[in-house]
């Protein structure tokens, strides 16, 4: 069975920085498409960032410069560092699966909340 | 950046209903449009990808249309379980965009 699991939530201050992480199980990290995808309280959902199996990124223009998507292949995991967090990235972070040719996010972990607060 | 604009933003429906739920996008996206739902306190789930391919384990009441601006989703004889909020998503170019959802409740 495939399965994601984000962790590296919290509360934290603007400015600071977080890193989440994502366990895959039932899939490979590093040959996968892999994304993160979050929503603020109450809102709708936003596209953050893509990771190709070659190393190539996206990132939505709210992030970028600010968060790096990565994974490390002999764990299995993805990550997402945010640096000068602002109180506008608070909300459930996603990562979430795209499959080859077959439309993206079939696979979705449960969510990691972000609290960007002082 | 490709524009996904939902209609309606929430509905009102019966058990039994059939429900069709548009979405629109500001540039022709072929048919490179998925489309997710989600339950409170859930994570979204997959329903439609390629604007009308069903995905695994999906009822069939479920369906997808429409290609380049105009997509619909319809849901045919609505369930219990159906009562939810609805988001397309287009990923033909960068930033790829959500729709701003469509919450289906029950009347």
């Amino acid at each position: 069975e495939v399965q994601l699991v984000e962790s590296g939530g919290g509360l934290i201050q603007p400015g600071g920085s977080l890193r989440l992480s994502c366990a895959a199980s039932g899939i490979t990290v590093i040959t996968s498409y892999m994304a993160w995808v979050r929503q603020a309280p109450g809102k709708g959902l936003e596209w953050v960032s893509n990771i190709y199996n070659d190393g190539t990124t996206y990132y939505a223009d709210s992030v970028k410069g600010r968060f790096t998507i990565s994974r490390d292949n002999s764990k299995n995991m993805l990550y997402l560092q945010m640096n000068n967090l602002r109180a506008e990235d608070t909300a459930i972070y996603y990562c979430a699966r795209i499959p080859w040719r077959k439309g993206p996010f079939d696979i979705w972990g449960r969510g990691t909340m972000v609290t960007v607060s002082s | 950046d490709i524009q996904m604009t939902q209609s309606p933003s929430s509905l009102s429906a019966f058990v039994g209903d059939r429900v069709t739920i548009t979405c629109r996008a500001s540039q022709d996206i072929t048919y490179i449009l998925g489309w997710y739902q989600q339950k409170p306190g859930e994570a979204p789930k997959r329903l439609i990808y390629g604007a009308s391919i069903l995905q695994s384990g999906v009822p069939p009441r479920f369906s997808g249309n429409g290609s380049g601006t105009e997509f619909t989703l319809t849901i045919s004889g609505l369930q219990p379980e159906d009562f939810a909020t609805y988001y397309c998503l287009q990923h033909t170019n960068y930033p790829w965009t959500f729709g701003q959802g469509t919450k289906v409740e029950i009347k």
